[in-house]
């Protein structure tokens, strides 16, 4: 099977502007959920789609959302970038997102200037 | 979030076992134990997860504590793929808040050596 997989793997944006991250799960993942990395806080849990339905989602602001197609592909969508925001973005899909595994894309590295 | 408990970082020689260590004092019964690993510039990887027995894989072995308040990642021969960030974490199997979430820690850095 083919694994997650994130685009663009990379990005440049300007404070202020909007960016939408793409991310398709392992074929027959339902559950695909979104974290962002820094340097400083580590990894940290965005949100969680299962079936089109946002079903967890973590301590973020409401700039940071996302949204789940028929097909589980998923897109993450932050809007006003500040510069804070540049971070490696990180999917993962899982067959149920309870205690089943998760795999990881490679992630989509963001850089907010 | 039930918390886990790792050493900082370990070292290991090249084909030598490791055993990473993990407390979880406040572990529920309904709480899984997983491991990931995190290899330079990669996202996460999954290593092996269990409940209350012990675990293998192709990857990796788990050890788990009767009292299940620890647990031991146990890999049987490192090599200098190993070398990686690795992160013990506790999710909810009863779901709810635990939907699609791990909350990774600090893990452990291990190094290997030649």
């Amino acid at each position: 099977k083919a694994g997650v997989t994130q685009t663009p793997r990379y990005l440049i944006k300007t404070r202020g502007q909007q960016v939408t991250l793409s991310c398709s799960p392992i074929s027959g993942h339902r559950s695909v959920s979104w974290y962002q990395q820094t340097p400083g806080q580590g990894l940290q849990f965005l949100f969680e789609y299962f079936s089109e339905t946002q079903r967890n989602k973590g301590n973020f602001p409401g700039r940071f959302s996302g949204r789940q197609f028929s097909n589980s592909r998923s897109e993450m969508n932050v809007s006003t970038l500040e510069l804070g925001d540049s971070a490696l973005y990180l999917c993962a899909s899982s067959y149920r997102g309870s205690s089943y595994e998760q795999y990881f894309g490679p992630g989509t590295r963001l850089t907010v200037t | 979030d039930a918390k886990t408990t790792q050493p900082n970082s370990m070292e290991s020689n090249e084909e030598e076992p490791v055993h990473l260590p993990c407390n979880h004092s406040t572990i529920s019964g309904t709480d899984y134990i997983h491991w990931y690993r995190q290899l330079p510039s990669q996202g996460p990887e999954y290593v092996i997860h269990g409940l209350t027995s012990n675990v293998n894989n192709r990857m990796a072995s788990l050890a788990i504590a009767e009292d299940r308040k620890s647990s031991t990642l146990i890999l049987h021969r490192a090599t200098l793929r190993d070398a990686a960030v690795y992160y013990c974490i506790l999710r909810d199997g009863a779901g709810g808040t635990s939907y699609g979430k791990l909350t990774f820690g600090q893990g452990t850095i291990l190094t290997v050596h030649p």
